[in-house]
């Protein structure tokens, strides 16, 4: 079955040192990854995809995510955090391989703080 | 928030009562989708449609219902069926094409007094 982890609730990092946020998957093809964004009672922007070639894809706002088929993982990287990068951040994927299915797998989120 | 809007932003409900929640998109895209947040669960998807009079249940769909008479409309009833209708709802659209990314209106939080 499809299924995306974030492994962590929270992630507390203080502003200018580097941020990760963890998220591993499972699909039975190829994967399409997905990040996201929402800040309080808003609703999610898109800030990265990986679909297929280079492993490190570079999205909005300074963030990059890198894509590691053998540890099946896809997590998102900022070198340098910002108070305002303060969100919640949620990974998604969808097989690659499954035809006219458009449904994502949503993990369900990472609490990001950036104290100053 | 790209070009879909959703209304109202806040909704209020008595029970047994049904309501439905707008979602418009100028964004010329096929495929249309509805989700429920709840804290803690992610996103549940609730209907989606791929073109215009087709749509299909995702996940969550009891107590839903949803109509896709236009390109840029996807209305979302919660009827007296849905027996825990509070939330917060999204609605996402995409190109409908294989690698395509989903984009999101800016919510509806609804609350059933």
């Amino acid at each position: 079955a499809q299924s995306v982890a974030q492994p962590e609730d929270q992630v507390n990092v203080a502003e200018g040192n580097p941020l990760t946020v963890k998220c591993t998957y499972s699909v039975s093809g190829n994967p399409y990854l997905f990040w996201y964004v929402q800040y309080p009672n808003r609703g999610l922007q898109f800030l990265l995809k990986y679909i297929t070639g280079d492993n490190l894809v570079k999205g909005s706002y300074g963030f990059e995510a890198e894509f590691n088929k053998s540890q099946t993982s896809f997590h998102l990287k900022k070198p340098s955090a910002l108070v305002s990068d303060s969100a919640l951040y949620f990974c998604a994927v969808r097989d690659g391989g499954a035809g006219n299915n458009r449904k994502l797998i949503w993990g369900l989120g990472t609490s990001l703080a950036v104290n100053p | 928030d790209g070009g879909i809007t959703q209304s109202p932003k806040y909704l209020f409900r008595k029970e047994g009562q049904n309501v439905t929640l707008s979602c418009e998109q100028n964004l010329n895209h096929d495929a249309m989708y509805w989700y429920r947040q709840d804290p803690g669960q992610g996103l549940r998807l609730i209907y989606y449609s791929q073109i215009v009079n087709d749509f299909q249940k995702g996940d969550i769909a009891e107590g839903y219902s949803v109509s896709r008479e236009k390109k840029e409309s996807f209305p979302l009833t919660v009827t007296s069926a849905q027996k825990n209708p509070t939330a917060f709802y999204l609605c996402a659209s995409s190109m409908g094409q294989g690698t395509d990314t989903q984009y999101f209106g800016p919510g509806t939080r609804l609350t059933v007094l």
